[in-house]
């Protein structure tokens, strides 16, 4: 049963960088589907911010694009996060999740989430 | 953009209610569009894909329809541990990934 398990800071300051790692067991990451990161700012709604394919392939939200990066680390079993020029608009609750293979996209398996924080 | 609403934003209904919340899209999306539960402090979880289809192992209390604009999510009986917060989310082949607004469930 493949588990996601999300990593890294809890706290980032302004302008600065969030950098996180989901790291995938019970399964590999080079199977033929696509792995995704979404947040979620507290009390808010959902927001995909983008996804990668096991070739490295990336899509990402058309409002985050220019500040996003998402990559694959197969040597590791794990795909990363990072998140550029942060403001207090970008603490969430951020999600790794799995985009079920071989079907339209939806996310049936997600990380517990972690929470980061942008503040000074 | 695709824009996707939800109705009501909040409900509270008595144990074993039919609880049915509606999901608009601003066009037609066909049948593009799948809920979540999501439970305090937990992540979202998958129930219904593509409109209308059960995922494996959700009880089969819950069930979803439509299709192009306007979508439905019913709770046949409500139960106690469906308290949550339940989402819409449609998706397309650019990709684009939209998240209705939410419809926080609780019981009376």
């Amino acid at each position: 049963q493949v588990q996601l398990q999300e990593s890294g800071p809890g706290l980032v300051k302004p302008s600065g960088t969030l950098s996180l790692t989901c790291a995938v067991s019970g399964g590999s990451i080079s199977v033929n589907n696509w792995w995704s990161w979404i947040r979620q700012p507290p009390g808010q709604g959902l927001e995909w911010i983008g996804e990668i394919f096991h070739t490295a392939r990336t899509n990402y939200n058309p409002s985050l694009r220019s500040r996003v990066t998402i990559s694959l680390d197969k040597s590791n079993n794990q795909f990363s996060l990072r998140l550029n020029s942060v403001t207090a608009a970008d603490t969430a609750v951020y999600y790794c999740a799995r985009n079920r293979p071989n079907s339209g996209t939806m996310f049936d398996i997600w990380g517990q989430g972690t929470m980061v924080t942008v503040s000074s | 953009d695709i824009q996707m609403t939800q109705s009501p934003s909040s409900l509270s209904a008595s144990v074993g209610d039919r609880v049915i919340i509606t999901c608009q899209a601003s066009q037609d999306i066909s049948k593009s569009l799948n809920w979540y539960q999501q439970k305090p402090g937990k992540a979202p979880k998958l129930l219904i894909y593509d409109a209308s289809n059960l995922e494996t192992g959700v009880p089969s209390r819950f069930s979803g329809s439509g299709s192009g604009t306007d979508f439905t999510f019913t709770i046949s009986s409500l139960y106690p541990e469906d308290i949550g917060t339940y989402y819409c989310q449609h998706y397309d082949s650019l990709p684009r990934v939209t998240f209705g607004p939410g419809t926080k469930v609780d019981i009376k």
